[in-house]
């Protein structure tokens, strides 16, 4: 079965910093792709940044990275330069064709 | 191309009644996707289709739901006999596949079963 786990139900950083969101996984699938959504209070999924499994070098969006470590089934998120619009939740996902979510990271910037 | 629509954006409805919610997916994408989300979790996959082929479903969608796409365009969800434990955001993402750079969710129908 897969499953997605996001040990950090919280956390709070101040503007300009940067933080780390932990996402791990487990999957018997061969070929799938990963990916952070990031949901604002009240306001739709939208896609941060993916990864694709067979790829080893870690994506890229701006001041958002991931470390991608496949052996470990580990998947984090670096925000870098934290603002304020980067408050939400955030869920890791993973997935060939249906997507499995973790339960989420609140994230707060603080000003 | 406006992205994916769903409507309505809010239901309300009384325990037993049927509810349908509709979802227009981005036009290119052939991949229509059903998720559940209740407060504080992550979404729940339902179903989803390739076209108008219903592919998968989950084993949390139970016989009072039913979901459709008919010509491969836009999907219905119905629930019948609504229960409480129904209440929770139904989100519709499309895709025209991962390696596409993954799925575009609408913004969610919210059901509160009274």
């Amino acid at each position: 079965a897969q499953t997605v786990t996001q040990s950090q139900p919280e956390m709070s950083v101040q503007e300009a910093e940067t933080v780390t969101l932990s996402c791990t996984y487990d999957t018997s699938e061969s070929n799938y792709y990963l990916f952070w959504y990031k949901q604002p209070p009240s306001r739709q999924m939208i896609l941060v940044i993916r990864q694709e499994a067979y790829k080893q070098q870690n994506a890229t969006e701006n001041r958002f990275s991931v470390n991608f470590q496949k052996a470990a089934k580990s998947f984090s998120l670096k925000i870098s330069d934290s603002q304020l619009g980067d408050t939400a939740m955030y869920f890791c996902a993973q997935g060939a064709q249906k997507l499995v979510f973790g339960q989420g990271t609140r994230l707060t910037i603080n000003p | 191309d406006t992205g994916v629509s769903q409507d309505p954006r809010h239901k309300i409805t009384k325990r037993g009644q049927n509810v349908t919610f509709r979802c227009d997916p981005i036009s290119e994408h052939n991949r229509l996707y059903w998720y559940r989300q209740t407060l504080g979790q992550g979404p729940e996959f339902l179903t989803y289709f390739q076209n108008e082929a219903q592919l998968e479903k989950s084993r949390l969608l139970s016989d009072r739901f039913s979901a459709e796409r008919p010509k491969g365009s836009f999907s219905t969800l119905e629930i019948q006999r609504t229960e409480q434990g129904d209440s929770a955001m139904y989100l519709c993402a499309s895709s025209s596949g991962p390696q596409d750079y993954g799925y575009t969710f609408g913004s969610g129908t919210r059901l509160t079963v009274v």
